[in-house]
């Protein structure tokens, strides 16, 4: 089974400022996608950013961007001007076509005003 | 996207219960749904995969006699605790695979299930 690793269980981050969430995956397959999703205090998952494993560039999503290597299964997830409401549970994801999630253990953020 | 709904938001029964748990697809038929369980501080753990028509596929460990699922229909799975325990405590969430979008998945917002 795929594996994902998230080794920040807490991080925090000014507002105003940058922060960067890290992310590693193990798999044998070479078609596959990365997502980030926010979870805030609702439970309800919201999706922030997704990469495909064929392309190479980078995704970006406004103050969000990833920075995917491929060959170092890393995938981290870099927020600019954090704002308050961007504190929340990260999860890291990985997916095949049609499959199910596989999910790291996320990473807790808080957001200092 | 794609909205998918879950019903209860909130459940509470008492120990030795059954408690039904619907996960829907509001604007697509999704021929598979997912069923995932989220313990505090904790991730989320697939439990199973529901496809329409045909059983469920239970994930190692996960008890298919206790979580009944069925996918009746192509906007519809449901979960079924059965004898529920207050170790079944936990939030439930689903998601739904939309065929007509490259297979896109939404997730629902899934339920609190407490047994007392």
């Amino acid at each position: 089974a795929q594996t994902v690793t998230q080794s920040q269980p807490e991080m925090s981050v000014q507002e105003a400022e940058t922060v960067t969430l890290s992310c590693t995956y193990d798999t044998s397959e070479s078609d596959y996608y990365l997502f980030w999703y926010k979870q805030p205090p609702s439970r309800q998952m919201i999706l922030v950013i997704r990469q495909e494993a064929y392309k190479q560039q980078n995704a970006t999503e406004n103050r969000f961007s990833v920075n995917f290597q491929k060959a170092a299964k890393s995938f981290s997830l870099k927020i600019s001007d954090s704002q308050l409401g961007d504190a929340a549970m990260y999860f890291c994801a990985y997916r095949r076509t049609g499959n199910q999630f596989y999910f790291g253990t996320g990473t807790s953020l808080t957001v200092i005003p | 996207g794609a909205v998918v709904s879950q019903h209860p938001s909130r459940v509470i029964c008492k120990s030795g219960t059954s408690v039904k748990i619907e996960c829907r697809s509001l604007d697509f038929q999704a021929t598979t749904m997912f069923w995932y369980r989220q313990f505090p501080k904790q991730s989320l753990m697939l439990m199973a995969t529901s496809n329409e028509g045909s059983k469920a596929t239970y994930e190692q460990g996960v008890e298919k006699d206790k979580f009944l699922i069925n996918h009746a229909s192509l906007t519809l799975s449901t979960l079924t605790v059965t004898s529920a325990h207050p170790e079944d405590s936990s939030f439930y969430i689903c998601s739904a695979r939309d065929p007509g979008h490259s297979y896109e998945q939404y997730f629902g917002p899934g339920t609190r299930l407490t047994v007392t």
